[in-house]
C-alpha cells in the first residue's frame, strides 16, 4: 500500500528556500502510472495546488507561485521534494504530498501524506 | 478560474445533503470531491464525477451537469460533518483547482 511521509523544517525565515521531501514506500516513484504533487493549506484556510510532476517529466505548476516553485523527484531516494524561493509568512500552511493515477482515476488526488507544517517567520 | 462552492450546508441526521461547485470549465472537465476531518488530510471521495473508490460508502454520490458539480450524501450521519473540497483542472487541464470548501454541519 502507497504511504507518503512528507518531512521539512518546520520554520522558515522571510524571503529564504523552503525545501520540502516527500518520502514515498509502496510503490516507485517512477511508476509510469502515477503522478506527484503538492498541495498546501493555510490554517484554517482551504487547500490550494502547488504542482504536480508526471511520468515524463513534464511539471506544471499553479500560476500564482510558478515564479518561485519547482518540484522534482529524487528516484534514488524514490522521494519527491518541492523548493519554494522568496518565501514570505503567506506561504505559512500544511504542505500536503500527494500521489494520482492518471490511468485510472484521470486528475484525483489519490493517497495523501498527513502534512507538514511550515511556519515562516524571523 | 474559480470554483464556487457554499461556505456552508447544514443539514439533520438521516437527511441527504448536496453540495454543489460551480465552475466555467466544468462543462469540459471532471469534477473531484474531497472530505476533510479536523486534524487529517483530505480523503477522495468522488473522481471523474460520480466515481467512487473502494471504502468509500455508496451514499456519497457525484454528478456534473453543465457548469455546476454536486456532490450528494443520502442518510447523512453525524460523522460526516467536516469540510467538503471540490476540485477540477481549468479548461486546459493543465493547472488544478480547488474549491473553497464546504463545512458539513449535521444538527
Amino acid at each position: 500500500q502507497l504511504h507518503l511521509q512528507e518531512s521539512g523544517p518546520g520554520l522558515v525565515k522571510p524571503s529564504e528556500t523552503l525545501s520540502l521531501a516527500c518520502s514515498v514506500s509502496g510503490a516507485s516513484i517512477r511508476r509510469s502510472s502515477s503522478y506527484w504533487g503538492w498541495i498546501r493549506q493555510p490554517p484554517g484556510k482551504g487547500l490550494e495546488w502547488i504542482g504536480n510532476i508526471y511520468y515524463s517529466g513534464n511539471t506544471y505548476y499553479n500560476p500564482s507561485l510558478k515564479s518561485r516553485v519547482t518540484i522534482f523527484v529524487d528516484t534514488a531516494k524514490n522521494q519527491l521534494s518541492l523548493n519554494l524561493m522568496s518565501v514570505t509568512a503567506a506561504d505559512t500552511a500544511l504542505y500536503y504530498c500527494v500521489e494520482g493515477q492518471i490511468t485510472i482515476k484521470d486528475d484525483a488526488f489519490d493517497v495523501w501524506g498527513q502534512g507538514t507544517m511550515v511556519t515562516v517567520s524571523s | 478560474y474559480e470554483l464556487t462552492q457554499p461556505p456552508s450546508v447544514s443539514v439533520s441526521p438521516g437527511q441527504t445533503a448536496r453540495i454543489t461547485c460551480s465552475g466555467e470549465a466544468l462543462p469540459q472537465q471532471s469534477a473531484y470531491w474531497y472530505q476533510q476531518k479536523p486534524g487529517q488530510a483530505p480523503v477522495l471521495l468522488i473522481y471523474k464525477d460520480s466515481e467512487r473508490p473502494s471504502g468509500i460508502p455508496e451514499r456519497f454520490s457525484g454528478f456534473r451537469s453543465g457548469t455546476t458539480g454536486t456532490l450528494t450524501i443520502s442518510a447523512v450521519q453525524a460523522e460526516d460533518e467536516a469540510d467538503y473540497y471540490c476540485h477540477s483542472p481549468d479548461g486546459s487541464g493543465t493547472y488544478q483547482v480547488f474549491g473553497g470548501g464546504t463545512r458539513l454541519t449535521v444538527l
